[in-house]
């Protein structure tokens, strides 16, 4: 069974378009996470939500927006893709939004061109 | 920032010696997590010392928290080839919801 999964796994895509990355977790927590990890693996949290809310909103541009349709799922839509924004996006779940173990997803690669 | 930060970068020893990594952070910590990631793969969390801990040990892990110089090390002993990976040390500060990775360290366990 997998706990965090996350679609597609791959993304290759022209700049300017508008793409979307899926996450689901059953593990039944109620915090989840998106990430970037950049080309020198260095990761850096992107928004966090609990239970459906936002309650992480680092300083990202307004062309990412997340939303959680339930506590299962948190999936990212970026809209205008830049050549900037090629990168791995990891999902991540915790039972709690504080200080609790994280699960990650496979991750997903975005290429843009 | 709170950024902890991993030393060394790169890490390369032979299969059955013990490898050392360590983490140093700016400010006060709730609690210190080491995790792991696979070429290719999504990290996996190792080990979580809180900031009351001094030393903790999982397998073949050994995780040791000094508060005062604000630093962890994570020793790993008698290294396997599948230890090869990058290792991130991860904090939480007391009063902020969120963990905050260091650019971690890329170990190779050659056979």
């Amino acid at each position: 069974d997998t706990a965090v999964s996350q679609t597609p796994k791959y993304l290759v895509t022209q700049m300017g378009n508008d793409k979307s990355i899926k996450c689901e977790q059953n593990l039944g927590h109620d915090t989840m996470y998106w990430y970037k990890q950049d080309s020198k693996k260095f990761l850096k949290i992107m928004f966090s939500y609990n239970n459906k809310e936002l309650i992480i909103n680092e300083t990202v541009p307004n062309r990412f927006s997340p939303k959680s349709p339930d506590k299962a799922h948190l999936n990212l839509h970026i809209n205008s893709l830049e050549l900037g924004d090629s990168a791995v996006y990891f999902c991540a779940s915790s039972q709690l939004a504080r200080e609790e173990t994280q699960y990650f997803g496979p991750g997903t690669r975005l290429l843009v061109l | 920032s709170q950024q902890g930060e991993e030393d060394p970068q790169a890490l390369s020893i032979q299969e059955g010696e013990n490898a050392t990594m360590n983490c140093s952070y700016k400010t006060s910590i709730n609690n210190l997590q080491w995790y792991r990631q696979n070429s290719g793969r999504g990290l996996v969390h190792l080990i979580l010392i809180r900031s009351n801990e001094r030393e903790k040990h999982s397998g073949r892990l050994r995780v040791t928290l000094d508060t005062s110089k604000k630093s962890s090390s994570l020793l790993i002993t008698a290294s396997r080839a599948a230890d090869t990976a990058s290792y991130f040390c991860a904090t939480v500060p007391p009063s902020y919801d969120k963990v905050i990775f260091g650019p971690g360290t890329s170990l190779s366990v050659i056979p």
